[in-house]
């Protein structure tokens, strides 16, 4: 079945510690993004890439960290900058983002908390 | 910039019609769209207009009138599946390539 399988479903963060969440797709799309969803709240960009090598900041990029070396992986790092990480975080990919449309498909998504 | 304004919460009886509004100001708008979110789910995509007008797929229609800066969706014969929350997300151009920006959606409760 293709997709997009983040992982863990869930995640706890200890003070001053980075962590990576994990976003892999096999739809064979060139666009990736995560975005940060807190309750009640729409979804906001944290990062986004078109190709492998290049991405570019979103509207809260503070904090946060990508990288892009293989078309199929997108993870994210919140880093210890990120004052406030307790949130849904969800992955998502486009074909290709040159299209208006832009029709996203999102994985299920990590809750992360901090203890 | 781009902002986005839609209901923050719905309750419609089942079997009926409702109706989502959503008004944004946007630079560089493209286009709208919407996307269904069950709790604690990953956002589906239901539709996106481009044009004015409107656009059904099913029990779903969404409406979009530019010079209003204003669309809709409109679900038809609900059934209490359709509870979930409901997202409006403008479509803009920038650095090369389309990007979204959501509304922070509207709760929609069916009840019996």
């Amino acid at each position: 079945d293709g997709g997009i399988t983040q992982s863990p479903k869930y995640l706890f963060r200890k003070e001053g510690q980075n962590v990576t969440l994990s976003c892999e797709q096999n739809l064979n799309h060139d666009a990736m993004y995560w975005y940060r969803q807190d309750p009640g709240q729409g979804l906001r960009l944290i990062y986004y890439s078109q190709i492998v090598n290049d991405f570019q900041k979103g509207d809260i990029a503070e904090g946060y960290s990508v990288s892009r070396e293989k078309k199929e992986s997108f993870p994210l790092t919140v880093t210890s900058a990120q004052k406030n990480p307790t949130a849904f975080y969800l992955c998502a990919s486009s074909i290709d983002g040159r299209d208006a449309k832009n029709i996203q498909y999102f994985g299920a998504g990590t809750r992360l908390s901090v203890l | 910039g781009q902002s986005l304004e839609q209901p923050s919460e719905v309750t419609a009886v089942e079997g009926a019609i409702v109706q989502i509004n959503c008004t944004y100001q946007t630079s560089g708008f493209y286009g709208l769209s919407w996307y269904q979110q069950h709790d604690g789910g990953a956002p589906t995509f239901l539709s996106y207009n481009g044009l004015d007008g409107l656009e059904e797929t099913g029990r779903f229609s969404s409406f979009l009138s530019r010079s209003d800066s204003y669309g809709y969706l409109l679900l038809q014969e609900l059934q209490m599946k359709d509870s979930a929350s409901y997202f409006c997300a403008v479509s803009y151009s920038g650095a090369g390539s389309y990007q979204l920006t959501f509304g922070k959606g509207t709760k929609l409760s069916v009840i019996p």
